[in-house]
């Protein structure tokens, strides 16, 4: 019964260089989140999407980042052009059925670091 | 949109203590209040949670108390052990996009 999975672990970048992180959801379930997270601070939402959809990209810096969730494989959350304040743990997180009665399930994060 | 503030930020206490982290929000549609449980380098866990149809949940050492007229949660751990010092968050929600608190770092002192 595997959980959510993320991929990498770790990621190292240099300034100027892009940045692609991976999650798979949940068995079974078809809504993924990504959220961040700061050194000593809360997550911050980022990106709810659904297979082949994007639903609110409300918490996405408007240039650089951009998420997918195709049909196959896993979702990804790409950051073109990484700078030093991109540095942070992004988690993303899967639910069954998206409505607010449903719990979300976090993977264990991909820390980025931007040298 | 919805605003989750958290207290206290930091918390110690002498294990077999109780320890209540507390957490106010802003929408009052919010129906959906998730608690986790982050230790360092891990992912946030799933402790408990309550919905907005229920005052009291309770899950052995650990309860959440919603008041919803006063929009007001707690998350209350009781004969805390070292295993529960942690990084504690507390989160709301209206529909997709949870909201949650800046944390409360937990020390249970041995």
């Amino acid at each position: 019964n595997a959980g959510v999975m993320q991929n990498p672990r770790h990621l190292v970048r240099r300034r100027g260089q892009e940045a692609r992180l991976r999650c798979s959801p949940m068995k079974g379930h078809s809504h993924v989140y990504w959220y961040r997270q700061l050194p000593e601070e809360g997550l911050k939402f980022m990106v709810y999407l659904q297979k082949e959809n994007i639903i609110d990209e409300s918490g996405m810096p408007k240039e650089r980042f951009s998420a997918e969730f195709p049909k196959e494989g896993p979702s990804i959350l790409r950051i073109q052009q990484v700078v030093r304040g991109d540095s942070a743990a992004y988690f993303c997180a899967s639910s069954l059925t998206g409505t607010s009665l449903d719990t979300q399930y976090f993977g264990p994060g991909t820390r980025l670091t931007v040298l | 949109g919805e605003n989750v503030e958290q207290h206290p930020s930091t918390l110690s206490v002498q294990e077999g203590d109780s320890a209540v982290i507390k957490c106010t929000y802003s929408d009052s549609a919010s129906n959906y209040f998730p608690w986790y449980k982050q230790e360092l380098g891990k992912r946030p866990q799933l402790i408990i949670d309550i919905r907005s149809n229920v005052g009291e949940k309770k899950d052995q050492r650990i309860a959440v108390t919603l008041n919803k007229t006063a929009k007001h949660f707690s998350l209350h751990i009781t004969e805390t052990q070292p295993e529960d010092s942690a990084v504690y968050f507390c989160a709301a929600t209206t529909g997709n996009q949870f909201y949650f608190g800046t944390g409360t770092s937990l020390t249970v002192i041995p």
